[in-house]
């Protein structure tokens, strides 16, 4: 499978703790975003990496959200005191760097985060 | 299992009829857009996009419609059969002049085909 791969698929955490989840995107892809989705919701966008570099957030990313994508590789999303407000997908996408600056993002299947 | 359905628009079709799904978008900037199929426990699966220059698109079984002059973009789908049944998300990416691609999504509307 060469798709956009993102672990864990689920995750159940207690309020106050720390949780990271990781997302391979395809091999090729410069592109990367974090996205979440609420139940009943489309997804909304949290933040965007060319190669290494973060170069948008947007104001959902609390100061207990962190993105990194340290090699241009794969990225990790944690969330740091979760609290239940963060239970929600957390989705990953990737695209391609090309002349079109307009491309498709392609998204792995989540990861299911439950704060109880 | 999960149901993202839960306080969506509904469109409930019966297998072999076509389907229109319609979303409408708020940003005259916007210059690309995509609609996207999304199943329970799944993330959105991309269907077909149309730029800004183009008013219609079509591939295997779906066609795109854009009419900027109304922000109304619609989704065609031929011969809807009971694999079609999930959430449809319209999505479009706001031209502000950088090249970060971002989407941004509609409210979806769920597709129910009945056999």
């Amino acid at each position: 499978d060469t798709g956009v791969s993102q672990n864990p698929r689920h995750k159940i955490t207690k309020r106050g703790q720390n949780v990271t989840f990781r997302c391979d995107p395809i091999s090729e892809h410069n592109r990367l975003y974090w996205y979440r989705q609420t139940l009943g919701q489309g997804p909304e966008f949290l933040t965007y990496f060319q190669n290494e570099a973060q170069l948008e957030k947007s104001r959902l990313l609390s100061d207990r959200f962190s993105a990194e994508r340290p090699k241009g590789s794969f990225s990790t999303l944690e969330i740091q005191r979760t609290e239940q407000g963060d239970s929600a997908m957390y989705l990953c996408a990737s695209s391609p760097t090309s002349r079109e600056l307009r491309s498709p993002l392609h998204f792995g299947n989540g990861t299911r985060l439950t704060v109880t | 299992g999960e149901s993202v359905g839960l306080h969506l628009p509904t469109l409930s079709v019966q297998e072999g009829d076509n389907s229109i799904i319609n979303c409408a978008y708020s940003n005259s900037a916007s210059d690309y857009f995509i609609w996207y199929k999304q199943e329970s426990g799944k993330g959105p699966q991309f269907i077909i996009d149309i730029r800004s220059n183009m008013d219609k698109r079509q591939g295997q079984r779906v066609t795109v419609l854009l009419n900027k002059t109304v922000k109304h973009l619609s989704l065609q789908i031929a011969a809807t059969q009971p694999g079609d049944s999930a959430v449809y998300f319209c999505a479009e990416t706001v031209n502000y002049g950088g090249a970060t691609n971002k989407l941004i999504f509609g409210t979806g509307t769920l597709l129910a085909v009945q056999p």
